[in-house]
């Protein structure tokens, strides 16, 4: 009965390399959402995905960011050419979907160092 | 506009006592749901209670119940019995079901529990 799997928990990214970030939703679950939180600050949302959609993703930098949930395997979440300001913590979260009200699981998180 | 607000960024508690944490919102969406999430030091994201908006009952779940006032736009939470391990940040969140489905955060409140 996993949750939520996020890996890896801890990323280390020098300046200008590629980061990526997965998330397996709960099993059953066809919905992801990817938030970013800064030290000491709330989560702020990026992008809400379905199998193969990208339903909003108006929180997502125009630049450099980009996710992704295929058909099959997780849901990545991918920042090209990092910057001492993307270090931070992502969430991954998953839900059934459907209009269904109810909470949506979280992962442990992915903390992001770029040094 | 912030869809989420919570007013408290701080706040001691001596053990033992309730505690009640702050939180209004803003939706014109009829249907909703309110959440509150505990985010210990550790950094993961556990969900604690859920609200509907056409849930007659406040909802409880153990030592947390939430104090919905729905003309007031309120979802407070209330701890009764606060514990050491209760010390965390406590996050308010809302999902609007007209909306997009993805879910608000509030700036969340650091409880401190004092022995």
């Amino acid at each position: 009965n996993a949750g939520v799997m996020q890996n890896p928990r801890h990323l280390v990214r020098r300046r200008g390399q590629e980061a990526r970030l997965r998330c397996s939703p709960m099993k059953g679950h066809s919905h992801v959402y990817w938030y970013r939180q800064l030290p000491e600050e709330g989560l702020k949302f990026m992008v809400y995905l379905q199998k193969e959609n990208i339903i909003d993703e108006s929180g997502m930098p125009k630049e450099r960011f980009s996710a992704e949930f295929p058909k099959e395997g997780p849901s990545i979440l991918r920042i090209q050419q990092v910057v001492r300001g993307d270090s931070a913590a992502y969430f991954c979260a998953s839900s059934p979907g459907g209009g269904r009200l109810i909470e949506a699981f979280f992962g442990q998180g992915t903390r992001l160092t770029v040094v | 506009a912030q869809k989420i607000t919570q007013t408290q960024p701080g706040m001691f508690v001596q053990e033992k006592e309730a505690v009640t944490l702050d939180c209004t919102y803003d939706t014109s969406d009829p249907s909703y749901g309110l959440f509150w999430y505990k985010q210990p030091s550790s950094g993961e994201m556990i969900f604690l209670i859920y609200q509907g908006s056409y849930d007659q009952q406040n909802a409880t779940e153990g030592r947390y119940s939430l104090n919905f006032q729905k003309a007031r736009k309120s979802a407070n939470l209330v701890i009764s019995a606060s514990q050491l391990g209760d010390s965390a940040m406590y996050f308010c969140a809302m999902r609007e079901m007209n909306r997009d489905d993805k879910i608000i955060f509030g700036k969340g409140t650091r409880l401190h529990i004092l022995p």
